[in-house]
């Protein structure tokens, strides 16, 4: 069964604060991907990467970094967190054949 | 630029009806259509995909999806809903690279029981 892991689940953090959220995937993918989930705008790419070094910009980029250590880890980093970016995040990850396989999701509220 | 709408925010039925729930795309060329479900509180599961061939695809749990070229649509149907299928379902567009996926604002099933 495909993996993927994120943390942590639940985040609270303050205006201006630093954030990584952490995400590895057991799948042996090479793609990997962050969204977030906001009401009346569905699922938007902030990042994406196909392997370990690779970054690539997704559709929503302003104010986040990412970085893919590994094939099997990729981690979203906000250095100064805002409250437009208070949302529901989620890591996925996908083989050739397209299929995207997602993790929990990890709720940040930046108050 | 591949887009993808869902018209439909919100669409209650009862048990044992039919539903239909719709997706609309524009695109540039050759793409990959997804449909993915997601029950409160979880990440997003795939349903089923389309990208070339018969235009009627089956998926998981009893659903499928049919591609028109001419309607630029590829809406999800069931022919008979569960009190489980209660969720909010997502259409999805990608590249012929496959390399990523656009999502629409998805649409909450709510089925009566």
């Amino acid at each position: 069964e495909a993996a993927v892991t994120q943390s942590p689940r639940n985040k609270v953090t303050v205006t201006g604060g630093n954030v990584t959220l952490s995400c590895r995937q057991t799948n042996s993918h090479n793609y990997m991907y962050w969204y977030r989930q906001d009401t009346g705008h569905g699922l938007r790419l902030i990042h994406y990467s196909y392997g370990a070094g690779n970054l690539q910009i997704g559709d929503v980029p302003d104010g986040y970094k990412a970085t893919r250590t590994t094939q099997e880890d990729f981690f979203l980093l906000l250095e100064l967190a805002s409250p437009s970016q208070t949302s529901l995040y989620f890591c996925a990850s996908s083989d050739v054949g397209n299929t995207l396989y997602f993790g929990e999701g990890s709720r940040l509220i930046v108050v | 630029t591949q887009t993808v709408s869902q018209s439909d925010a919100h669409v209650t039925v009862f048990e044992g009806d039919s539903v239909e729930l719709r997706c609309n795309y524009s695109y540039g060329g050759s793409i990959y259509l997804s449909w993915y479900i997601q029950h409160h509180g979880h990440g997003l599961q795939f349903l089923l995909k389309y990208y070339s061939g018969n235009p009627v695809v089956q998926g998981v749990n009893g659903f499928e999806a049919e591609f028109s070229k001419s309607d630029s649509s590829f809406h999800l149907r069931k022919a008979s809903v569960h009190w489980s299928d209660s969720a909010v379902y997502f259409c999805a567009v990608s590249p012929n690279s496959g390399t990523y996926q656009r999502f629409g604002t998805g649409t909450k099933l709510q089925v009566v029981p």
